[in-house]
Formats: structure tokens, C-alpha cells, sequence
């Protein structure tokens, strides 16, 4: 069964540089996998951030970044706002018509 | 602008059935794929469906494979979610997505409640 890991919790002080990762339990991540990004707020739906590993959703401001990091892809905050404070989520295509979601991160600014 | 509303939810008891409907506006609804997610209250999104933009292919994750089913109106823009067989953990906040090219999801409903409980 595949598995997508996340960081269940990180703390990042305002104005600071935070890197979330997303990782398969059985390999590599790659851009062949498309990784996305959400934010989600308490009794939020989603919001999406990255698409296509490093492509910012529109209106989503250039401190959110997406990339590759060796075996995963990373979801880069620079100068981290109070209002940062969320769940983020990453999601993987795996193959035709199939999605995976890491469980998920929950930040912290403080 | 792109609205997505999801209506349906409710209450059911274990081995019920119950269908959900998402409706859809501002945008071409017979050109995209849509999706089915779910979040259980205080975990993770789970991908559960997917149904192609003329309904003729879909796919589920295997939590659900068997008892869900995905259809879709595209003459009056509604997304459908047949459950069948409920079980208690089926119980989650239901949401639909719009599914685009590169295989992510943009656009998102406000999500609907499903409790499954005697």
C-alpha cells in the first residue's frame, strides 16, 4: 500500500524559513508525480497553493514555493506570517486516476 | 466565479445508503473532471473518486471501491456520490473538486457532513 509521509507538526518563528516535505514510503518522489499543495484552516475547505511540483495557484503569494528535495517534493514558506498558521497537505498522482494525500502537516508561528 | 456546493448529507445509520450532490457554476462543468475527497473531523484529506469530464471513466480509492459511485449531470452541472454500505468509519466531511491538468485539484466546495452512527 502506498503512503505518503508528512511531518505531523512544525513550528516556524514569524519571519522565518520553514520546509514541509512529502515522501512515499515505497520510492522517490518526482515531478512524474505532480505534487500539490493546500491550505486548510479550521472548518475550512482547502485551499490550493502549488501544483505541478513548483507552479503557484493564482493569488497565492512568492513566499509559498514548491520543489524537489532529493526524494521529495517540499513546500518552502519564506518569512512566515501569523496567518501561515494551518494544515498543509500534499497530494501525489500516482498513476491513471488515482491520488494519494500525505497526512498532512500542521504549522505552527510562533 | 467558479462555485461548487455540495448538498445531501445528514445522518444514516450503519449499512444505509445516502447520495450527495455537488452543484456546479462558472465554469464549463462538461469540460472538467471532478473528484470526491473526504476528511474524517481532526485527520487527513483521502482522495475517494474520480469521474471524467464525460462521465465515461471513473476511478476510487479502495476504502470505497465497491460500495461508491460517481456519476455526473452535465446538462444540468451536478456531480453525484451514491454511497451504499455504510460503515462508521465513512463518516467525514465530503468534498468535490474540480480536477485539472497536472493532476491537481483547484477548486473546492465548502463540504458537506456525513455521520454514520446507530
Amino acid at each position: 500500500q502506498t503512503v505518503v509521509t508528512q511531518e505531523p507538526s512544525f513550528s516556524v518563528s514569524p519571519g522565518g524559513t520553514v520546509t514541509l516535505t512529502c515522501g512515499l514510503n515505497s520510492g522517490s518522489v518526482s515531478t512524474s508525480s505532480y505534487p500539490s499543495w493546500y491550505q486548510q484552516t479550521p472548518g475550512q475547505a482547502p485551499r490550493t497553493l502549488i501544483y505541478n511540483t513548483n507552479s503557484r495557484s493564482s493569488g497565492v503569494p512568492d513566499r509559498f514555493s514548491g520543489s524537489i528535495l532529493g526524494n521529495k517534493a517540499a513546500l518552502t514558506i519564506t518569512g512566515a506570517q501569523a496567518d501561515d498558521e494551518s494544515d498543509y497537505h500534499c497530494l501525489l498522482y500516482l498513476t491513471s486516476g488515482i491520488w494519494v494525500f500525505g497526512g498532512g502537516t500542521k504549522l505552527t508561528v510562533l | 466565479q467558479v462555485l461548487l456546493v455540495e448538498s445531501g448529507g445528514g445522518l444514516v445509520k450503519p449499512g444505509g445508503s445516502l447520495r450527495l450532490s455537488c452543484a456546479a457554476s462558472g465554469f464549463t462543468f462538461s469540460d472538467n473532471s471532478m473528484c470526491w475527497i473526504r476528511q474524517v473531523p481532526g485527520k487527513g484529506l483521502e482522495w475517494i473518486s474520480y469521474i471524467r469530464s464525460s462521465g465515461s471513466g471513473t476511478d476510487y480509492s479502495e476504502s470505497v471501491r465497491g460500495r461508491f459511485t460517481v456519476s455526473r449531470d452535465n446538462t444540468n452541472n451536478l456531480l453525484f456520490l451514491q454511497m451504499s454500505a455504510l460503515k462508521a468509519e465513512d463518516t467525514a466531511v465530503y468534498y468535490c473538486a474540480r480536477s485539472r491538468a497536472n493532476f491537481f485539484f483547484d477548486y473546492w466546495g465548502q463540504g458537506i457532513l456525513v455521520t454514520v452512527s446507530s
